[in-house]
């Protein structure tokens, strides 16, 4: 079974611009989380969504949204980049509600 | 908000030694979860604790649940050289959805050869 596919897996952008990443799901979970990870402040929850839904949101601004699609795979957007956006953003999946999370390997993002 | 404090922040060990590390909080988790994070890697999960007092191994590994549902532990026995790695507990907040995850800082292990 493959794990959450994350694409792409680098990226570099200037701020300003806006930013769009992908995750794919292990195959059956319709639960996709994000989280941002930063040497400073480690590793948060951005938001999750199940069944095109956003049913959670961590503390981010506005700047951060995401989207889910009918097949459960998931992209968010940052919009006017930050220099301090800079981190892996990381996608995870589940397949029942106490599940643990599944990760992917993350986009790594790069505000210059 | 719900915090957790891990510790210790780093260690350095020989090779063949056991590891622990802990996570404590001021707030009740009613799941522990333990993850490994290798360089340039998501997150693996490596234990999953669901009931206080749970006592879990998944091979050389072994975690445990506080009775106080406030900290819990993970023992590494026997490290070797692919233990290597940022290890980070876990928990959902107790208020919200059991996506909604709260990390500990993270562990840092490094293992001498």
């Amino acid at each position: 079974k493959a794990g959450v596919t994350q694409t792409p897996r680098y990226l570099i952008k200037t701020r300003g611009q806006q930013v769009t990443l992908s995750c794919s799901p292990i195959s059956g979970h319709r639960s996709v989380s994000w989280y941002q990870q930063t040497p400073g402040q480690g590793l948060q929850f951005l938001f999750e969504y199940f069944s095109e839904t956003q049913r959670n949101k961590g503390n981010f601004p506005g700047r951060f949204s995401g989207r889910q699609f009918s097949n459960s795979r998931s992209e968010m957007n940052v919009s006017t980049l930050e220099l301090g956006d800079s981190a892996l953003y990381l996608c995870a999946s589940t397949g029942s509600n106490e599940a643990p999370l599944h990760f992917g390997n993350g986009t790594r993002l790069t505000v210059t | 908000g719900q915090q957790l404090n891990q510790s210790p922040q780093s260690m350095f060990i020989q090779e063949g030694e056991d590891v622990s590390m802990n996570c404590t909080s001021s707030s009740i988790f009613n799941t522990w979860l333990w993850y490994k994070q290798d360089p340039g890697e998501g997150p693996v999960l490596l234990i999953a604790l669901y009931k206080a007092g749970e006592l879990t191994s998944n091979g050389r590994l072994t975690a445990q649940f506080g009775i106080t549902r406030k900290d819990s532990f993970l023992n590494i026995s026997a490290s070797i050289p692919s233990d290597v790695g940022i290890y980070f507990c876990a928990g959902p907040r107790s208020s919200g959805s059991a996506r909604q995850l709260t990390f500990g800082s993270g562990t840092q292990l490094t293992v001498l050869p």
